[in-house]
């Protein structure tokens, strides 16, 4: 079935750019997302890409998608400290009937003043 | 706007005690979803109803059952909690695809 994987944790510095990257197997997933989680709440949309994209930028973010080696990437420019977080990779394909998403692990964003 | 809304938010069962969460969205969207999340292993899919009078399994529907009672509102039911069932557990909707909206999540504790 659909796997999606991803680091467990990342830390940086307040200002410093963040990569969160992730890697899926499904090929024929055609929409990507990002979602993110703050403490003791639900997930939010962050931004999304489709498969027939390879960038997306929107203000501080930019979403990369390398749909060779199913990896997909999420940078967070100038990071805040309130950009503190875990952030999910997700996928789905409609197309097939696949509506519900298959989200990775989380990575959790730290960032130190 | 209230959005999704899920209730309870905290619960404490003993094993073998059966119990239901209650699910209900606002925004008049076709799609309803059950996840669990659990350190470490991302959000699973428990349930899902394409849309009101549809329910179809996910990933871990193993000791859960759901209703699709109208358009609004899609509850998950366990019959007999388990340990394993502890968990937090989202609801989402969604109208097309893709942007899912997450309820705030509730909280099981199955001793």
């Amino acid at each position: 079935g659909e796997d999606v994987e991803q680091s467990l944790f990342l830390s940086v510095r307040e200002g410093d750019s963040s990569v969160i990257n992730c890697t899926y197997t499904d090929s024929s997933s055609t929409y990507l997302y990002w979602y993110k989680q703050e403490p003791g709440a639900g997930l939010q949309l962050l931004t999304y890409i489709f498969s027939n994209m390879d960038m997306k930028q929107d203000q501080r973010l930019t979403v990369l998608l390398n749909k060779k080696d199913k990896h997909l990437s999420l940078r967070i420019a100038d990071t805040q400290t309130g950009d503190s977080a875990i952030y999910f990779c997700a996928e789905s394909n409609p197309d097939t009937g696949r509506r519900a998403l298959t989200f990775g692990s989380g990575t959790r964003l730290q960032v130190q003043p | 706007n209230a959005g999704v809304t899920q209730t309870p938010k905290f619960q404490v069962l003993k094993t073998g005690q059966s119990m239901t969460l209650q699910c209900a969205q606002d925004m008049n969207h076709n799609s309803m979803y059950w996840y669990r999340q659990d350190p470490g292993m991302g959000l699973r899919l428990i349930y899902y109803s394409a849309s009101e009078g549809t329910t179809d399994k996910g990933e871990v529907p193993n000791g859960y059952n759901v209703s699709r009672l109208n358009k609004r509102e899609f509850s998950l039911r366990l019959e007999s909690a388990a340990p394993s069932q502890t968990s937090v557990y989202f609801c989402a909707s969604s109208f097309f695809t893709g942007e899912l909206f997450f309820g705030e999540g509730s909280r099981l504790t199955v001793l």
